[in-house]
């Protein structure tokens, strides 16, 4: 059964990077056709696509974000991550990595990890 | 890059239906079928419920059921039960390996 966890730090300061990593168990992210997505949900708001990693290492980001976000994988460890540079106040939240791809839907996030947060004191 | 537009609440009595929109444009849920829906309790992540606007996961109750019309697609919730007390997300496609998400509906079973 494939299976996702989020690590990193809880606490990052304004101005620098949140690095964050999803370990996947139970499968491989080199799998033909899945994706794999970082997503983010501030305290008491709604849920936002960061961006995504596809199997082949393509890498496909949010707009407003782009200038800021860097998403890699490492095969050999089966993990992809995140970093977001430049962090604010703002940037707080609780960051998800999901898998969507082939298996349910092309589009739709069938495996969620539990979820990490991560805090930006202002 | 706007979200998706959803009711902040709804609400049903146990046995009733609801239903809950779900508002985007003419560049994401009205030029692809690829509208999905999920389910998340308080400290929870979310869990996929509709897939390719009016698909059911395995496990999902056939409570459950999308629609779409034009720019604006829906989840029907029939039968309300306790459980179903939870924040409801709609997500499309939205070109160029792009997502987006709704902001998301409060659904109260009173």
């Amino acid at each position: 059964q494939l299976q996702l966890q989020e690590s990193g730090p809880g606490l990052v300061k304004p101005s620098e990077t949140l690095s964050l990593i999803c370990t996947v168990s139970g499968g491989s992210i080199s799998t033909d056709y899945y994706y794999w997505a970082w997503i983010r949900q501030p305290p008491g708001k709604g849920l936002e696509w960061i961006g995504t990693i596809f199997y082949s290492g393509n890498t496909y980001y949010k707009s407003s974000l782009k200038s800021r976000v860097t998403i890699s994988a490492d095969t050999s460890k089966n993990q992809f991550s995140l970093k977001l540079t430049s962090v604010t106040a703002a940037d707080t939240a609780v960051y998800y990595c999901a898998r969507y791809g082939r298996a349910l839907g092309k589009y739709a996030m069938d495996v969620w990890g539990q979820g990490t947060t991560v805090t930006v004191p202002s | 890059q706007s979200a998706l537009t959803q009711p902040p609440s709804a609400s049903g009595s146990a046995g009733q239906s609801v239903t809950i929109s779900c508002t985007g444009t003419s560049s994401d849920i009205g030029d692809y079928n690829y509208v999905s829906w999920y389910q998340q309790y308080p400290g929870k992540a979310p869990k996929l419920m509709i897939f390719e606007v009016n698909k059911r996961p395995s496990g999902v109750p056939d409570r459950f059921s999308g629609s779409k019309s034009g720019n604006t697609a829906s989840l029907t919730v029939s039968g309300l039960q306790a459980e179903d007390e939870a924040d409801y997300y709609c997500s499309s496609y939205a070109g160029s390996n792009t997502l987006i998400f709704g902001g998301g509906t409060k659904l109260t079973v009173l």
